[in-house]
């Protein structure tokens, strides 16, 4: 199993261009999250999605669109990008079989390094 | 509302010697708690989880934890640091009655010097 991957990296955008970024997992997990990490404030989430074509939004959604068409993929997409996007952006996804989902592992991309200018 | 508090940002120690990160959290039901670990440029690794089974928690690499619901607390400990351990540590709750959304502390730099 990959486990949870990411593309790209590492991005560079210029203030107002529009980009996505990729999420698949092979792990047949139904839930899927995205987070942002910046520095002295932890990760914070994003959006998350709890099974195909169900997502909601976390605590800091504004200026991202994400959809769930599929249970692998979760792309996570700025319409139109600003400094204050720039982050390093992770991808997680979780079994939600058991009793008590919230107690199972949540698994991390290795991350996306975004700078917008 | 949940929250996580760690009280250090930083944290120094010779290798060899104890190890302690310190987490206080805050819930309004019976919580899940988590030790995540970043090392640089990488993703984060789970370290151990309290799910409600046993109060003092074994995890990976000597790490264990202990939940102390009379303190709010939920400290991770390590009997003796290895270099190897230098890495950011994140203290992350997870509420039983609002599903799989995790909430991070602001991190714990540990720092081990020869």
């Amino acid at each position: 199993n990959a486990g949870v991957t990411q593309t790209p990296k590492f991005q560079v955008l210029k203030t107002g261009q529009s980009m996505t970024l990729q999420c698949a997992q092979d792990m047949n997990h139904e839930y899927m999250s995205w987070y942002r990490q910046d520095p002295g404030m932890g990760l914070r989430l994003i959006h998350y999605s709890v099974g195909a074509g169900i997502t909601d939004q976390g605590e800091v959604p504004n200026g991202y669109n994400v959809s769930r068409s599929t249970t692998e993929d979760f792309p996570l997409r700025l319409l139109s990008a600003a400094p204050s996007q720039t982050s390093v952006y992770f991808c997680a996804s979780n079994s939600r079989a058991g009793a008590i989902s919230s107690y199972n592992e949540q698994f991390f991309g290795p991350g996306t390094r975004l700078t917008v200018l | 509302a949940q929250s996580v508090t760690q009280l250090d940002s930083h944290v120094s120690v010779s290798e060899g010697t104890p190890v302690l990160l310190r987490c206080n959290y805050s819930s309004s039901y019976s919580p899940s708690l988590f030790w995540y670990v970043q090392h640089p440029n990488k993703g984060l690794q789970l370290l151990l989880k309290y799910t409600s089974a046993a109060t003092l928690v074994k995890g990976i690499n000597g790490f264990e934890a202990e939940f102390k619901k009379s303190e709010t607390s939920f400290h991770l400990t390590k009997p003796s640091a290895h270099m190897s351990d230098a890495a950011e540590y994140f203290c992350v709750v997870s509420d039983q009655g609002k599903g799989d959304k995790l909430i991070f502390g602001t991190g714990t730099r540990l720092q081990v010097f020869p």
